[in-house]
């Protein structure tokens, strides 16, 4: 099985800075690779997905780039709306593993 | 619009079983392939189980398989997993969501909560 993981697993940021969250896989995925956001008590919400493409909706401060096995989330101006847990997940194989997420605050 | 409809958490025993159902709306149910997701408290997301869209093909964590089963109903336009021979740390909110074009997930339903405790 592919592994995930993300760096880092807690950030305190600012409104208004610029956050970066790293994901790394134990193999090359290529580019599928998929971003979700999920705030308390809510469902995950898809961000963007093969590893740079932004879903529908999804304000266009939020960012991802990478391809291989590295890869990087970027949110551009930090919102108080954007306090969540951010996990990757690799599609190239199954299972669909996940990142172990990383939670950001404010 | 896509609508998920997860139902029949709720606390078991270590050792019993429950069924849990997912109501699918808003797309064509069955062409899409579907999974089951979970995150136990203070844990990330585990994929649990897929179904395919296209043949009858399932999938299982490793840490579900032989005690899990994941079926569908597409007259019903429903999903389920049947667990059975549950365990603590199968406790977690399971989630129902909908594969995306690119085996991602673009919908997902609200979660139904299931707590394994004597």
């Amino acid at each position: 099985d592919i592994q995930m993981t993300q760096s880092p697993s807690t950030l305190s940021a600012s409104v208004g800075d610029r956050v970066i969250i790293t994901c790394r896989a134990s193999q090359t995925i290529s580019n599928w690779l998929a971003w979700y956001q999920q705030k308390p008590g809510k469902a995950p919400k898809k961000l963007i997905y093969k590893a740079s493409s932004i879903e529908v909706g999804v304000p266009p401060r939020f960012r991802g780039s990478g391809s291989g096995t590295e890869f990087t989330l970027t949110i551009d101006g930090l919102q108080p709306d954007d306090v969540a847990t951010y996990f990757c997940q690799q599609f190239y194989s199954y299972p669909g593993n996940f990142g172990p997420g990383t939670k950001v605050e404010i | 619009e896509v609508h998920l409809l997860e139902s029949g958490g709720g606390l078991v025993k270590p050792g019993g079983s429950l069924r849990l159902s997912c109501a699918a709306s808003g797309f064509t149910f069955k062409t899409s392939a579907m999974s089951w997701v979970r995150r136990a408290p203070g844990k990330g997301l585990e994929w649990v189980s897929a179904f395919s869209g296209s043949s009858p093909r399932t999938y299982y964590a490793d840490s579900v398989k032989g005690r899990f089963t994941i079926s569908r109903d597409d007259s019903q336009n429903t999903l389920y997993l049947h667990m059975s021979n549950l365990r603590a740390d199968d406790s977690a909110t399971y989630y129902c969501a909908k594969e995306g074009n690119y085996g991602d997930f673009d919908f997902w339903g609200q979660g139904t909560l299931v707590t394994v405790s004597s």
